[in-house]
């Protein structure tokens, strides 16, 4: 079967740094997405890593290991709205979106 | 409009009642997905289209029908609503299958 594999929630302070890791087994890779929701919202697309390495876009960071099955999110300099859940996704070989649990990220002062 | 619209904002429904979710896009996206997400789980799909007239089926359409007549609208159906239908529904869409999605807003549904 398919998996998706998140921490189910983290703590952090602010102003500090953290890093949400994200480990798969999906039929076929395609491409790894990071979403963020804050509470009661809708999805909203942070990243999109298809090659090893990181990608780096403002405070915000994402690394691919395709070998590991493995990626994650670095978020820099956090912020009280930084607090929300994390979403990791997968395009596997149908080319749909395998999506995990979603971490949720709580930043205390 | 702009971007992703979604009908109703939120419902209660009695069990055994038909419902319709509404959804509509502006992007001339060919794309277009309907999820649930519940607590503790990850967004599963119900169903999805890839360009106007053709939809499948994802990985929980038991219970769910959607049809694609056009390039912006995509209702999802709930024949005969059971309370195990009570979630939060989202509508996507994306220029193709493998391009980022955009969420609408959600409807909050619930089945009693």
């Amino acid at each position: 079967g398919q998996n998706i594999d998140q921490p189910t929630e983290m703590t952090a302070t602010e102003g500090a740094i953290v890093q949400i890791n994200c480990t798969y087994q999906t039929s076929g890779f395609n491409g790894l997405f990071w979403y963020q929701q804050h509470a009661g919202e809708a999805p909203t697309f942070l990243s999109y890593n298809v090659l090893d390495g990181l990608e780096e876009k403002g405070r915000f960071s994402s690394f691919l290991s395709r070998s590991k099955g493995y990626s994650y999110l670095l978020l820099k300099e956090l912020q009280m709205k930084d607090s929300a859940s994390y979403l990791c996704a997968v395009v596997d070989s149908n080319y749909q979106l395998i999506w995990g649990a979603g971490t949720k990220l709580i930043i205390k002062p | 409009i702009a971007g992703i619209t979604q009908a109703p904002t939120s419902q209660i429904l009695a069990a055994g009642r038909r419902m319709t979710l509404r959804c509509t896009q502006d992007m001339r996206h060919n794309a277009m997905y309907w999820y649930r997400q519940d607590l503790g789980l990850g967004l599963r799909l119900i169903h999805y289209s890839n360009t106007a007239g053709t939809t499948g089926k994802g990985e929980v359409p038991d219970g769910y029908s959607v049809s694609r007549a056009n390039t912006d609208d995509f209702p999802l159906t709930l024949a005969s609503a059971v309370p195990s239908q009570t979630s939060v529904y989202f509508c996507a869409s994306s220029e193709s299958g493998t391009d980022t999605q955009y969420f609408g807003p959600g409807t909050r549904l619930t089945v009693l």
